[in-house]
């Protein structure tokens, strides 16, 4: 595909269950990041990636989050034990060159997690 | 270390008239800075940004921000608002691959 693509793009869950949300970069990006957007509020970064290598974790906000990505394309972002304050929309980009931080990140339309 | 800070949750405008959104940003390098929007139930689409080079910077649908490093801002402006306008629109600033988002300023164009 021309973008970044996410899924589900919905995911409703009950507090304590698991949870994984996925991306797809575009094809040929190295660089791939994973955001929380709140209600009404900004982006929160969690997890850069370069190529299969996630040199920043400073962002993931507990050890219940945690996130791999394969063959420098497909990334899942994997949330143990759901909580209610994780309800969010996950945002994913990808841009094109790693390390060099004037690059553009495109972004997926999002997961949005509900957990009741 | 930075950041970005947005001066104004919320922007209302009439059609036609000039829009202003403020950032501010605080970096201990040089920093790149972007402008990305977000139309309801979109994804983020980047605007514009300044890496290096002219420090007036000229995005998509008519939107122009100006790097000021005296002041350490970023502000977006358009000088005719349109209906089509209407959306959130982040400040963001990036260093060594760590971009940091601003909390956004929701804009409202009244007809």
């Amino acid at each position: 595909g021309a973008g970044v693509s996410q899924s589900p793009s919905n995911k409703v869950t009950e507090k304590g269950k698991d949870v994984e949300l996925r991306c797809d970069p575009i094809s040929g990006h190295t660089a791939l990041y994973w955001y929380r957007q709140r209600l009404g509020q900004g982006l929160e970064f969690l997890i850069y990636f370069q190529g299969n290598s996630a040199p920043d974790k400073s962002g993931l906000p507990s050890d219940r989050f945690s996130a791999e990505r394969t063959g420098e394309s497909v990334s899942t972002l994997t949330i143990q034990r759901t909580q209610q304050e994780d309800s969010a929309v996950y945002l994913c980009a990808s841009s094109k060159v790693s390390g060099r931080s004037g690059d553009t990140q495109y972004f997926g339309p999002g997961t949005r997690l509900t957990v009741l | 270390a930075q950041s970005v800070t947005q001066l104004g949750s919320h922007v209302s405008v009439s059609e036609g008239a000039l829009v202003l959104l403020r950032c501010n940003y605080s970096s201990s390098v040089p920093p790149y800075l972007f402008w990305y929007v977000q139309y309801p139930n979109q994804g983020l689409q980047l605007l514009l940004k300044y890496t290096t080079g002219a420090t007036l910077v000229k995005g998509i649908n008519g939107f122009e921000a100006e790097f000021k490093k005296s002041e350490t801002s970023f502000h977006l402006t358009k000088p005719s608002a349109h209906m089509s306008d209407a959306a959130e629109y982040f400040c963001a600033v990036s260093r060594n691959n760590d971009m940091r988002f601003g909390a956004g300023t929701r804009l409202t164009v009244k007809p």
